[in-house]
């Protein structure tokens, strides 16, 4: 059973560029989550969506990131521009049902210089 | 809102000790509860959930209990290994808008 993958697993930008992160979630799974992982911050929520349909968009990030979900199976987390504050892990995660367990990828490592 | 709240880390044991990170949880619904593992260069993955209150779940040697009454779900384990070095997250999952709420993680560090 193939998990979730994302890709690239490293990303270095400059500020100012534009970046865009993929993800593939579980087959069959109807709920696809995008977080950005920081030490301070710990796990914080970018977006959420069900059936590919967005059902939440986090607030403090609605500026310069954009996620979306083309198919079933692929999701895109733009960022732009980018900023050296969003240096940090972003994790994508998929589960079939609210009370399902989550299963996560292993982050995609983004550095803004 | 939902909220989850637990021990803040690091915490820092010796081999062979025991275990315990408080969670606490608020809501008006009837959630899940989970808790997740990370290890470091991975995304978290499960532990173990517990749906039902009053319910324990448990997997590895860590074991919780869905406690309703009090709001808790404190992760335990009698005797802790060096492996065990990790974060682990409590989170809950609400009926009511299909959300996942995690707590803020505790860091854990197990000294040979």
């Amino acid at each position: 059973d193939a998990g979730v993958t994302q890709t690239p697993r490293h990303e270095v930008a400059e500020k100012g560029q534009t970046i865009i992160l993929k993800c593939e979630p579980v087959s069959g799974h109807n709920d696809l989550f995008w977080y950005r992982q920081t030490k301070i911050q710990g796990l914080e929520l970018l977006s959420y969506f069900r059936s590919k349909s967005l059902m939440e968009d986090g607030g403090a990030f609605k500026d310069r990131f954009k996620a979306e979900m083309l198919n079933s199976s692929f999701s895109t987390l733009k960022i732009q521009p980018t900023e050296p504050k969003d240096s940090a892990v972003y994790l994508c995660a998929s589960r079939g049902h609210f009370n399902e367990r989550l299963f996560f990828g292993h982050g995609t490592k983004l550095s803004v210089l | 809102g939902d909220s989850v709240t637990q021990t803040e880390g690091p915490v820092t044991l010796s081999e062979g000790t025991s275990l315990t990170v408080n969670c606490s949880y608020e809501t008006k619904q009837y959630p899940t509860l989970f808790w997740y593992v990370q290890y470091p260069g991975e995304g978290p993955q499960l532990l173990f959930k517990v749906p039902k209150a009053n319910e324990k779940g448990s997997n590895r040697g860590f074991e919780a209990t869905y406690n309703k009454e009090a709001t808790s779900f404190h992760l335990q384990k009698a005797s802790v290994q060096e492996s065990d070095s990790a974060v682990y997250y409590c989170a809950l999952s609400s009926d009511s808008n299909n959300r996942i709420f995690f707590g803020d993680g505790t860091q854990l560090v197990v000294k040979p």
